[in-house]
């Protein structure tokens, strides 16, 4: 049972690069998130999905996108990295919504230079 | 807003030791709790759940208790081994219209030693 997929788990990036990090789960789950997480700060929302179709900003949405083409994936694109996207990131899905269990990906640890 | 506050950490305990970190929390109305766990290199799972006030959680040893009253919901172990070492997120859901948000503490970090 996979749960929440997430590719790659490192990566460091150049200033001004792009990257798309891929997340999919094999859940049914129609609720996605993408957190990052900085060290002593918790976990910020980043963008979340409540189905295929519709995508919506979460907490800290500036420098990112996302599209939910299918139920299962919620790739997460960066366009121009900055030092300041340099986090953790982690993928997350469940089942009716955030009072329900949430099931988190292993991670993506961006390094932006 | 909504928020969450738990005890700043690291915490260092001796394997069997008694554990209990502190979380308070400011909500509109009575919102589930929740105990995440993040053992090193993995992403963060449910620990445990509360969904009403009075409610525990319990799971794998460790005990949270849903406290209207004091706003609280600390999370406890009476004999923590060296397994038990992670970071540990206290959260709930943002109660905001629209909003599908889990609030997050800043963690506190666990380490036992043998």
């Amino acid at each position: 049972n996979a749960g929440v997929t997430q590719t790659p788990k490192f990566r460091i990036l150049k200033i001004g690069q792009s990257m798309t990090l891929q997340c999919t789960q094999d859940m049914n789950h129609n609720y996605m998130y993408w957190y990052r997480q900085d060290p002593g700060m918790g976990l910020k929302l980043i963008y979340y999905s409540v189905g295929a179709g519709i995508t919506d900003k979460g907490e800290v949405p500036n420098g990112y996108n996302v599209s939910r083409s299918t139920t299962e994936d919620f790739p997460l694109r960066l366009e121009l990295a900055a030092p300041s996207q340099t986090s953790v990131y982690f993928c997350a899905s469940s089942l009716i919504g955030v009072n329900t269990e949430a099931f988190f990906g292993q991670g993506t640890r961006l390094t932006v230079v | 807003g909504d928020s969450v506050t738990q005890m700043e950490g690291p915490v260092t305990l001796s394997e069997e030791a008694f554990l209990t970190i502190n979380c308070t929390y400011t909500a509109t109305g009575y919102p589930s709790l929740f105990w995440y766990v993040q053992y090193p290199g993995e992403g963060l799972q449910l620990l445990l759940k509360a969904t009403k006030a009075d409610d525990k959680g319990s799971n794998k040893g460790f005990e949270a208790t849903y406290r209207k009253e004091t706003t609280s919901f600390h999370l406890e172990k009476g004999s923590v081994q060296v397994s038990d070492s992670a970071v540990y997120f206290c959260a709930l859901p943002n109660s905001g219209a629209g909003s599908y948000q889990l609030t997050f503490g800043k963690g506190t970090k666990l380490s036992v030693i043998p």
